[in-house]
């Protein structure tokens, strides 16, 4: 069926060093696509979001890609710091019939001192 | 402060009970979600509703119940009938209609003893 899934389950990084979180989907119709970072015991918080009719966007130290072609996100943390150790996860909808986001299965962010 | 309150934080439920999880918010959005999260895992959707006094099942309805008699309140009723309830519940409400960017609460605890 359609989904979202994520290729990583651990990503393990230098402080300092710049994140990329990457995200597949399958349903051609997803029209938006949402980043969420969730720590230990508590809700996720927005990262940062992106339309279809976008391939880029930048937030602060963070910038969400979005190829169609191959049905590919990712999210890409720059500097990162020990603060971003996290879960991310990934969610799309796709505009149409369920108007709510499903999320992929999440990658673990570890930032090595 | 605004924003999404659920209670109980933790919640312990005997066999055969029902518990019901409380999800109020004061942003005066317009559609609120449940979402239940397994350890180690993503989020999936239970229940969502975009208006007052009507509400869409998700991926994993069964053994819930939900209600939405106020805009501000969107409670959750985990029934004898969920058979593994143990888990993290996650409320969240959106501005708009279309399922888009949504902002969680800090999420409900509930084990089965």
């Amino acid at each position: 069926g359609e989904s979202v899934g994520l290729h990583l389950p651990t990503l393990s990084v230098q402080e300092g060093d710049n994140s990329i979180i990457n995200c597949a989907y399958s349903n051609s119709a997803s029209d938006y696509f949402i980043w969420y970072k969730q720590e230990s015991g508590k809700g996720p918080q927005f990262i940062i979001d992106i339309r279809s009719n976008m391939d880029k966007r930048q937030g602060q130290r963070v910038t969400v890609l979005l190829n169609k072609t191959v049905k590919h996100l990712s999210l890409q943390i720059a500097a990162t710091q020990p603060g971003d150790s996290a879960v991310y996860f990934c969610a799309e909808n796709s505009g149409t019939g369920r108007r709510a986001l499903t999320f992929g299965s999440g990658t673990r962010l570890q930032v090595q001192p | 402060d605004g924003g999404i309150t659920q209670s109980p934080k933790y919640l312990f439920r005997k066999e055969g009970q029902n518990v019901t999880l409380s999800c109020e918010q004061n942003l005066n959005h317009d559609a609120m979600y449940w979402y239940r999260q397994d350890p180690g895992q993503g989020l999936r959707l239970i229940y969502y509703s975009q208006i007052v006094n009507d509400f869409q099942k998700g991926d994993i309805a069964e053994g819930y119940s939900v209600s939405r008699e106020k805009k501000e309140s969107f409670p959750l009723t985990v029934t004898s009938a969920q058979k593994n309830p143990t888990a993290f519940y996650l409320c969240a409400s959106s501005i708009g209609q279309a399922g888009n960017t949504i902002y969680f609460g800090e999420g409900s605890w509930l084990t089965v003893v």
